[in-house]
């Protein structure tokens, strides 16, 4: 049982450049969520998913896609990387929509030139 | 809108000393309150939560209660050790009628814990 997991762990991108961060769970949950961790901001939530087929914009989307086509994947996309999403980035997943634990994965760390 | 604040540190003690960390929090509905705690490299991990007012949430020497009186989620612990050096993290959950938003986190208090 692996848990989260993402990868990349660390990554460099030009201004402009697009990438995907890979996010996957094997905990068979439905939810699932990226964040965002920049120094004195705490997180804030970018897109999540209640579901395979199903997602919705959290606090901050713009400049980031994300798609769910089965449980247990979620990637997001940068079409067009800027240098304010140079940042840490989370994944997350839970058992149910409310009220139940979060796990998180280890993070991207994520450089825009 | 849903906010959380909390101190931000960092905060310095030593070894079994008593530690609070004070969470305050501003919701549109009813709330569930959580402390999450980060340690270096790694992910966050949920330390506590609490579902509803007058709850306590526990685990690891560590305490929390639901006040909604005074809108409050003070995170506590008797004797602290080194080990528990970290960033904490208080969060809040709200259902309304379209379902959770995701957790409102606070900035972050880094604990640092001197022998």
């Amino acid at each position: 049982n692996a848990g989260v997991t993402q990868t990349p762990k660390f990554q460099v991108l030009k201004t402009g450049q697009s990438m995907t961060l890979q996010c996957a769970q094997d905990m068979n949950h439905e939810y699932m969520s990226w964040y965002r961790q920049d120094p004195g901001m705490g997180l804030r939530l970018i897109h999540y998913s209640v579901g395979a087929g199903i997602t919705d914009q959290g606090e901050v989307p713009n400049g980031y896609n994300v798609s769910r086509s089965t449980t247990e994947d979620f990637p997001l996309r940068l079409l067009s990387a800027a240098p304010s999403q140079t940042s840490v980035y989370f994944c997350a997943s839970s058992s149910a929509e409310y009220q139940e634990t979060q796990y998180f994965g280890p993070g991207t760390r994520l450089l825009v030139l | 809108g849903n906010s959380v604040t909390q101190m931000e540190g960092p905060v310095t003690l030593s070894e079994e000393a008593f530690l609070t960390i004070n969470c305050t929090y501003t919701a549109t509905g009813y709330p569930s309150l959580f402390w999450y705690v980060q340690y270096p490299g790694e992910g966050l991990q949920l330390l506590l939560k609490a579902t509803k007012a007058d709850d306590k949430g526990s685990n690891k020497g560590f305490e929390a209660t639901y006040r909604k009186e005074t809108t409050s989620f003070h995170l506590e612990k008797g004797s602290v050790q080194v080990s528990d050096s970290a960033v904490y993290f208080c969060a809040l959950e709200v259902v309304s009628g379209g379902g959770a938003d995701g957790l409102t986190f606070g900035k972050g208090t880094h604990l640092i814990i001197q022998p």
